[in-house]
C-alpha cells in the first residue's frame, strides 16, 4: 500500500526566503507525482505534475524534481511572497489511485 | 463555467439523517472521485468512477452510496449519518490518461449534529 509522508509540517518563513518542501514515498511504481496548493476554506490546485520518466517540472517561481528510485519529491519555492502562504500537497498516482501526503502548511511573513 | 462544481458548499445536519452531495464537471473528463478531508487535513480517496463504472471502492462504510448516472456527474449519498461523517468532502475529476492532472471541486463542509 502506498503511503506518501511530507515534512516538515509547517514552515514559516520570512518574505523572500527561497524554501524546499520534501515528499517521500514507499512505492516507487508510480506514474507521476502532483504538487498541490490548498487555501483555507478552498479546494486544491494542481501546480504541477512530474511524470515517472521525468526529474523535474518549473513553473514560475516553483521547481519541482523527481527522483523515483529513491521515492523522493521536492518543491523548490524562490523568494517567497506572503501570498504563497497555503498547505502544500504532494500526491502519487499508483494504478487509478492518488495518495496524498498530509500537506506542509506554509506561512510567509511580510 | 466553474469546471468541478459541488454543492451544497456547506451542510449541517442531524444524526440519523440521510443527505447527499451533488458533483457535476464540464470538463468532459472520464474520471473522477470523492475524497474526504478530516479535521487533521489529511485527504482520502473514498471512491473513483470511470465511465460511470466504480473502480476504487476504498473500504467505505456502505452508508456511503456514489451514484453516477452519467460520466459528467458523481453524486455521493449517505444514509444514517453520524458524527464521525463530519469533514470536506472533495470531489474530483481528469481526463483518461495517466498523465493528466486533478481538477477539485471546492468541497462540501458537512456537519453532523
Amino acid at each position: 500500500k502506498q503511503e506518501v509522508t511530507q515534512i516538515p509540517a509547517a514552515l514559516s518563513v520570512p518574505e523572500g526566503e527561497n524554501l524546499v518542501l520534501n515528499c517521500s514515498f514507499t512505492d516507487s511504481a508510480i506514474y507521476n507525482l502532483q504538487w498541490f496548493r490548498q487555501d483555507p476554506g478552498k479546494g486544491l490546485t494542481s501546480l504541477l505534475l512530474i511524470q515517472s520518466s521525468q526529474r523535474e517540472q518549473t513553473s514560475g517561481r516553483l521547481n519541482a524534481s523527481l527522483d523515483k528510485s529513491s521515492g523522493r519529491s521536492t518543491l523548490y519555492i524562490a523568494a517567497s511572497q506572503p501570498g504563497d502562504s497555503a498547505t502544500y500537497l504532494c500526491a502519487v498516482l499508483s494504478g487509478s489511485r492518488l495518495t496524498f501526503g498530509e500537506g506542509t502548511q506554509l506561512t510567509v511573513n511580510p | 463555467d466553474t469546471a468541478v462544481s459541488q454543492t451544497p458548499k456547506y451542510l449541517v445536519t442531524q444524526m440519523g439523517n440521510d443527505k447527499s452531495i451533488k458533483c457535476e464537471q464540464n470538463l468532459g473528463h472520464d474520471t473522477m472521485y470523492w475524497y474526504k478531508q478530516d479535521s487533521k487535513k489529511f485527504l482520502k480517496i473514498m471512491f473513483s468512477y470511470n465511465n460511470k463504472e466504480l473502480i476504487i471502492n476504498e473500504t467505505v462504510p456502505n452508508r456511503f452510496s456514489p451514484k453516477s448516472p452519467d460520466k459528467a456527474h458523481l453524486n455521493l449519498h449517505i444514509n444514517s449519518l453520524e458524527l464521525g461523517d463530519s469533514a470536506v468532502y472533495f470531489c474530483a475529476s481528469r481526463p483518461q490518461g495517466h498523465n493528466e492532472k486533478l481538477f477539485f471541486g471546492s468541497g462540501t463542509q458537512l456537519s453532523v449534529l
